[in-house]
């Protein structure tokens, strides 16, 4: 069975510092993706990333950035120069590919970072 | 605009009572599902729907029922049966392949008075 462990439940900065969520997932499966998602106070999750287990470049958009490396099982995001806008739950998830999995992306979640930058 | 709409945004229920909450999406996607989401936990699959008239049971299905008449359209009903109803619902849909990412809805705050 897959697994999703978001060993962080709660992070407090102060604004322009650097932080990383960490997200450490189990799968036997040899082709899956990860996927990280915002939830801001209104409640709807907003689609960060998504990886692919094949492609373990790390990837940089703007102030956020992605380290995946496959042989620690870890799919970490950093955001770097923190502001309060940033501050919201963040979850990983994880999909197996569709040969294993018939349904599509059934996403398998951590428990969720909540991140608290302060101004 | 492309989206999914939930509603209602929050909902009061009775003990005992069954209750629908709607999802709406005009992404064309195949695939829709419907998360639980508990104060400070992550999201758990109630119930999924890949094709119209189709749909399986997720991890948490016990006291939930829900249809798919409509590609559009994915309703979630919670029965009396829902031991601990009181929880943040929220809708998602997908084009249906594992290597693609899931939107969701804003979400229904179901409260049981």
């Amino acid at each position: 069975a897959q697994k999703v462990t978001q060993a962080q439940t709660e992070i407090s900065v102060v604004e322009k510092e650097d932080v990383t969520l960490d997200c450490v997932y189990e799968t036997r499966d040899t082709t899956y993706y990860l996927f990280w998602y915002k939830q801001p106070p209104s409640g709807e999750l907003v689609f960060l990333i998504r990886r692919n287990s094949f492609d373990e470049q790390n990837e940089i958009s703007g102030r956020y950035s992605w380290n995946f490396q496959k042989s620690t099982s870890s799919f970490n995001f950093t955001i770097t120069a923190s502001q309060v806008v940033d501050s919201a739950v963040y979850f990983c998830a994880l999909s197996e590919s569709f040969m294993n999995n018939n349904a599509g992306n059934m996403l398998t979640f951590g428990g969720g970072t909540r991140l608290m930058v302060k101004p | 605009d492309g989206g999914i709409t939930q509603s209602p945004k929050y909902l009061f229920r009775k003990e005992g009572q069954n209750v629908t909450l709607s999802c709406e999406q005009n992404l064309n996607h195949d695939a829709m599902y419907w998360y639980r989401q508990d104060p400070g936990q992550g999201l758990r699959l109630i119930y999924y729907s890949q094709i119209v008239n189709d749909f399986q049971k997720g991890d948490i299905a016990e006291g939930y029922s829900v249809s798919r008449e409509k590609k559009e359209s994915f309703p979630l009903t919670v029965t009396s049966a829902q031991k601990n109803p009181t929880a943040f619902y929220l809708c998602a849909s997908s084009h249906g392949t594992a290597n693609t990412e899931a939107f969701f809805g804003q979400g229904t705050r179901l409260t049981v008075v």
